[in-house]
């Protein structure tokens, strides 16, 4: 079945530690995003990629990274420069075709030890 | 610049009874309009989508009509299902790619 796979589910940083969220397609999808959720608030993008080997930065990037070496893989790393990370993290995909939908993954629960 | 208004939740209700969520923009041009829910624990899934003015979009018993002239999508459905308890997003995008706004989601919870 094609989706996306987001891992971990839960994951857990140490003060001043980056830490890597993987986001994984198989849908043959060229533009992928992250979004950020913290509770009742919608979702504010963080980064976004159209194409293998660039990105771009959404509303709230400082305090991230991303890398698009493959089609399938958009990793977003959490730096120690962010200073409130908690946070519900969806990775999404798209096809680039005008009103198409975009396609979720499960999510990833971001916490502070 | 663009955003998406939504009503503000929980809302509460019980089985069988009719549910409405407000949902306003604010955009240039002319946006596709969604509906996502999200279960508990999960991503969003798309529910429903408009295209262009006086569009209808319709899924699992749910509606939205696009209103240009109110910029409203109001999401409707006649008699709401316990299971139909979830958070729900209003979007808009204005561009081909997907880059959507969200409104900040209304909490529905449906009581037996």
């Amino acid at each position: 079945d094609g989706g996306i796979t987001q891992s971990p589910k839960y994951l857990f940083r140490k003060e001043g530690q980056n830490v890597t969220l993987s986001c994984e397609q198989n849908l043959n999808h060229d533009a992928m995003y992250w979004y950020r959720q913290d509770p009742g608030q919608g979702l504010r993008l963080i980064y976004y990629s159209q194409i293998v080997n660039d990105f771009q930065k959404g509303d709230i990037a400082e305090g991230y990274s991303v890398s698009r070496e493959k089609k399938e893989s958009f990793p977003l790393t959490v730096t120690s420069a962010q200073k409130n990370p908690t946070a519900f993290y969806l990775c999404a995909s798209s096809i680039q075709v005008s009103g198409e939908k975009l396609f979720f993954g499960s999510g990833t629960q971001l916490s502070v030890l | 610049g663009n955003s998406v208004t939504q009503m503000e939740g929980p809302v509460t209700l019980s089985e069988e009874a009719f549910l409405t969520i407000n949902c306003t923009y604010t955009a240039t041009g002319y946006p596709s309009l969604f509906w996502y829910v999200q279960y508990p624990g999960e991503g969003l899934q798309l529910l429903l989508k408009a295209t262009k003015a006086d569009d209808k979009g319709s899924n699992k018993g749910f509606e939205a009509t696009y209103r240009k002239e109110t910029t409203s999508f109001h999401l409707e459905k006649g008699s709401v299902q316990v299971s139909d308890s979830a958070v729900y997003f209003c979007a808009l995008d204005t561009d081909s790619w997907g880059k959507l706004q969200f409104g900040a989601g209304t909490q529905v919870v449906v009581t037996p």
